[in-house]
């Protein structure tokens, strides 16, 4: 799986954007875009995947570039509950599923 | 919502001691997953499971792991005979498909 890189950690408030970027400059063709989240004493949690184009869902937003080297997850409106830390995975081809968790960006959301 | 459910919440075990961790995955699922947690550290891929065989297996998933599907509804993992660096938690996860996920909330083993 390719290696990615993500900030430590970034600091939000309350009800503003929050653009949370990734880079994997080393990606394979068939590597997918994972991003996961895993609140304070809870397993992860599934936010969105994407392999070329932009994706949308009710959570967030995905927004991966042209060359694909790198992505960024859009929280539209922080609350307090997306206080975690997000992971940026890439993952597909034949890895059967595997995830390989990095460290990921640790989301600080000020009220 | 349907969730992943896992029991126990917490298992404390003495060494040497053999452990199943149970979870129960969502019910339209094929694809399941065991992940661990040591405290403080990254989550780690143990083993991921598909038509009643592995998939695949990381290097920490050695001879003294198990995985098991003994009916239609449960997952198990095994650990025959547990070590102090087992002590961790751990998370089931299934999916649809490869990706998309279901985590568990995880069981905490603690071996001492």
């Amino acid at each position: 799986d390719a290696k990615t890189t993500q900030p430590n950690s970034m600091e939000s408030n309350e009800e503003e954007p929050v653009h949370l970027p990734c880079n994997h400059s080393t990606i394979s063709g068939t590597d997918y875009i994972h991003w996961y989240r895993q609140l304070p004493s809870q397993g992860p949690e599934y936010v969105i995947h994407g392999l070329t184009s932009n994706v949308n869902n009710r959570m967030a937003s995905l927004a991966i570039a042209e060359d694909r080297k790198s992505s960024t997850l859009i929280l539209h409106r922080a609350t307090l509950r997306d206080a975690a830390v997000y992971y940026c995975i890439n993952a597909g081809g034949t890895s059967y599923g595997k995830l390989t968790f990095g460290q990921g960006t640790i989301l600080t959301v000020h009220p | 919502e349907p969730e992943v459910t896992q029991t126990p919440s917490h298992q404390v075990t003495q060494m040497g001691q053999e452990v199943i961790l149970r979870c129960v995955p969502i019910s339209n699922h094929l694809y399941f997953y065991w992940y661990r947690q040591i405290l403080g550290q990254k989550v780690e891929f143990l083993v991921s499971f598909y038509n009643n065989e592995i998939s695949e297996k990381s290097e920490i998933f050695d001879d003294q792991f198990s995985v098991e599907r003994p009916d239609g509804s449960n997952f198990t993992l095994k650990i025959r005979s547990t070590k102090l660096e087992d002590s961790a938690m751990y998370f089931c996860a299934s999916s649809e498909q490869f990706f998309e996920q279901y985590f568990g909330p995880g069981t905490r083993l603690t071996v001492t």
